[in-house]
């Protein structure tokens, strides 16, 4: 089983629709969680922590369930601008804590 | 948010030469920085964490001895790719950190060996 594991997607949806993204981790000793996006040739960039009592930044709300060891990302009124991969990442924990494991990413296309 | 510069950001090499890439924290003093790489269609893979002062520690199946890490100063590692062969054609990213929880990312530096 991957440490990490995404939706495969790829994602495609009109501008103004609303999409969710799921991720499982296997680590149950993983402590911090978080998003980035990543564009085409580009370094992944932090979109946002997440934190055990969800939070919300804009358009964007991060959920985490400890119990379930799920993470999801929902994204509100589409733009255009939002086309990019989606990584979930996990800090592994532990002696290893630091580290950073990511999802294979999860393709989203934001269309006219 | 904190910066972090890649040189050179592309590199096209001869099989059997190496390359080094460095990587910069131009705001912050970062006591660990991490080195990945990225496979087309894949996502980052941890290669190795490397402390300022000390030896680099290496995730599993990544050879040390082909991959010379440096770091050197709180602001400067070095990757070096020793004998470049096509398979290690890859995008390579880098990261520091001051805390261990919050990463800044480099633009990355696309190696292409023929």
């Amino acid at each position: 089983r991957k440490e990490v594991e995404q939706d495969p997607g790829p994602f495609n949806v009109p501008e103004g629709a609303t999409v969710a993204f799921n991720c499982t981790y296997s680590n149950s000793a993983s402590q911090s969680f978080f998003w980035y996006r990543q564009d085409c040739r580009k370094e992944p960039k932090l979109l946002m922590s997440v934190y055990s009592s969800g939070n919300e930044d804009g358009r964007f709300t991060a959920q985490l369930n400890r119990a379930s060891q799920y993470i999801s990302l929902l994204i509100r009124d589409s733009k255009l601008s939002d086309s990019a991969t989606y990584l979930c990442v996990v800090n592994r924990g532990g002696t290893s804590y630091g580290k950073l494991t990511f999802g294979q990413g999860t393709i989203l296309t934001v269309h006219p | 948010g904190a910066v972090v510069s890649q040189h050179p950001s592309r590199v096209i090499c001869k099989s059997g030469t190496s390359v080094k890439i460095e990587c910069r924290s131009l705001d912050f003093q970062a006591t660990t920085m991490f080195w990945y790489r990225q496979f087309p269609k894949q996502s980052l893979m941890l290669m190795a964490t490397s402390n300022e002062g000390s030896k680099a520690t290496y995730e599993q199946g990544v050879e040390k001895d082909k991959f010379l890490i440096n770091h050197a100063s709180l602001t400067l590692s070095t990757l070096t790719v020793t004998s470049a062969h096509p398979e290690d054609s890859s995008f390579y990213i880098c990261s520091g950190t001051e805390s261990t929880d919050t990463q800044y990312f480099g633009p990355g530096t696309r190696l292409t060996v023929l």
